[in-house]
Order: C-alpha cells, then sequence, then structure tokens
C-alpha cells in the first residue's frame, strides 16, 4: 500500500525557514503521472494548499504565501521537500504531504499522518 | 480565489439517519475538480468524494455526492457510528486550490 510520510523539525525559530521532507513508500504506479503537495491545517485557517511539484520540478503555489515557498523533488529517492522561509507564529500548523493525479478528477487520494511545526522563540 | 462556504456548521444527528452538508462556491467549479474529504481527530483527511459525484476506493455506497456548478451536496445515508466526524470540501477548478471551513457530524 502506497504511504507518504513527513518529517520535520518541530520547533522553528521567526523569521527563519521551515523544512519538511515527505518519503513515500510501498505502491506499484506511474509516479509522473501525479502532483506531489503540502497542504497545512491549523485552528485559524483551517486547511490551506501550500503547492505542489511535479515530477519534472515545475511547481504552482498558493500566493498567500507571497513566494516564501520553495519544493523540490526526485522520484528516484522516492522524496519531495517543502522550505517556508520567514517563519512567523502564524505558520504554526499541522503540515501534511499529499499526492494529487494530473488532470480531471484532481483530488488529494493520499495523505501522510501530518507534522506538527511550532513558530516560537 | 474560489471561496467555498459549508452549511450547516454542525449537524446533530443519530445514528440511522440521513445527514445532508452543503457546499457553495463563490465562482462556478467544474464537476471534475470537486471533492469530499472525511476527517476524524488525530487523523489526516480521508478522500470520499472525487469529480463531485465518484466514490473513492473502499468508500461505502451509502455516501454520495451530487450538485454542479456553485452547489454541490454530500449525502450520508444511515448513519453509521464510524461516520460521526468532520466533513470538507475542495475544489481544485482553479489555483489556488480551497476548502471549506468543514461541517462536524455529531451524535445527538
Amino acid at each position: 500500500q502506497f504511504q507518504l510520510r513527513e518529517s520535520g523539525p518541530g520547533v522553528v525559530k521567526p523569521s527563519e525557514t521551515l523544512s519538511l521532507s515527505c518519503t513515500m513508500s510501498g505502491g506499484h504506479f506511474r509516479k509522473t503521472t501525479y502532483y506531489w503537495g503540502w497542504i497545512r491545517q491549523s485552528p485559524g485557517k483551517g486547511l490551506e494548499w501550500i503547492g505542489s511539484i511535479y515530477h519534472n520540478g515545475v511547481t504552482y503555489d498558493n500566493p498567500s504565501f507571497k513566494s516564501r515557498v520553495t519544493m523540490s523533488i526526485d522520484l528516484s529517492k522516492n522524496y519531495f521537500s517543502l522550505d517556508l522561509k520567514s517563519v512567523t507564529a502564524a505558520d504554526t500548523a499541522l503540515y501534511f504531504c499529499v499526492r494529487h493525479p494530473v488532470g480531471a478528477d484532481d483530488a488529494f487520494d493520499v495523505w501522510g499522518q501530518g507534522t506538527a511545526v511550532t513558530v516560537s522563540a | 480565489e474560489i471561496v467555498l462556504t459549508q452549511f450547516p456548521v454542525t449537524l446533530s444527528l443519530s445514528p440511522g439517519e440521513r445527514a445532508t452538508v452543503s457546499c457553495r462556491a463563490s465562482q462556478n467549479i467544474n464537476s471534475p475538480y470537486f471533492a469530499w474529504y472525511q476527517q476524524k481527530p488525530g487523523q489526516p483527511p480521508r478522500l470520499l468524494i472525487y469529480g463531485t459525484s465518484t466514490r473513492a476506493p473502499g468508500i461505502p455506497d451509502r455516501f454520495s455526492g451530487s450538485g454542479s456548478g456553485t452547489d454541490f451536496t454530500l449525502t450520508i445515508n444511515r448513519l453509521d457510528p464510524e461516520d460521526f466526524a468532520v466533513y470538507y470540501c475542495q475544489q481544485s477548478n482553479s489555483s489556488p486550490y480551497t476548502f471549506g471551513r468543514g461541517t462536524k457530524v455529531e451524535i445527538k
């Protein structure tokens, strides 16, 4: 069964960069037919899509993050990552990595368990 | 950005009853790009319905989705005790992808 698993620092200081990674395991399918994305959840803003990356490195992200987002991917290593720059307390949230198919019926069909991030000095 | 408004915020029902959750979009959404998720405490959201009305693999047939344009509905027939959870709608019609704020289906 295909699974995603996030890893992250737990606590990040304000103004620093949050770096998260997501590893894939299991499953037999063409990974190039999916986007690989990040979603976060907080009590204040609910579920927020941060951005997604395709296997060739093409990315698209949520403008509300004001160009603070950088994503990378290496399917040969079953891995993709997110960097979020200049974090503030508003970035405190549970962060999920997700999979969603290219084209029609685009929905987030696989989710990691999430990694909690707190921004605090 | 497409804003999704869910109602009601909370639905209090008994097992065996029918739940109807609504989601209204601020702009038209094409049917292939609308989905519903279920989330239980301590778990990530789980995809229930995609393409407005197609159940995801393993989802019981008591869950159904319908709608078009700006109005979409999730119906849960004969609520099972395991169905009491929070439900979210989501659109991928245009970037940025957005979610509703959720509807909690609680035991009456």
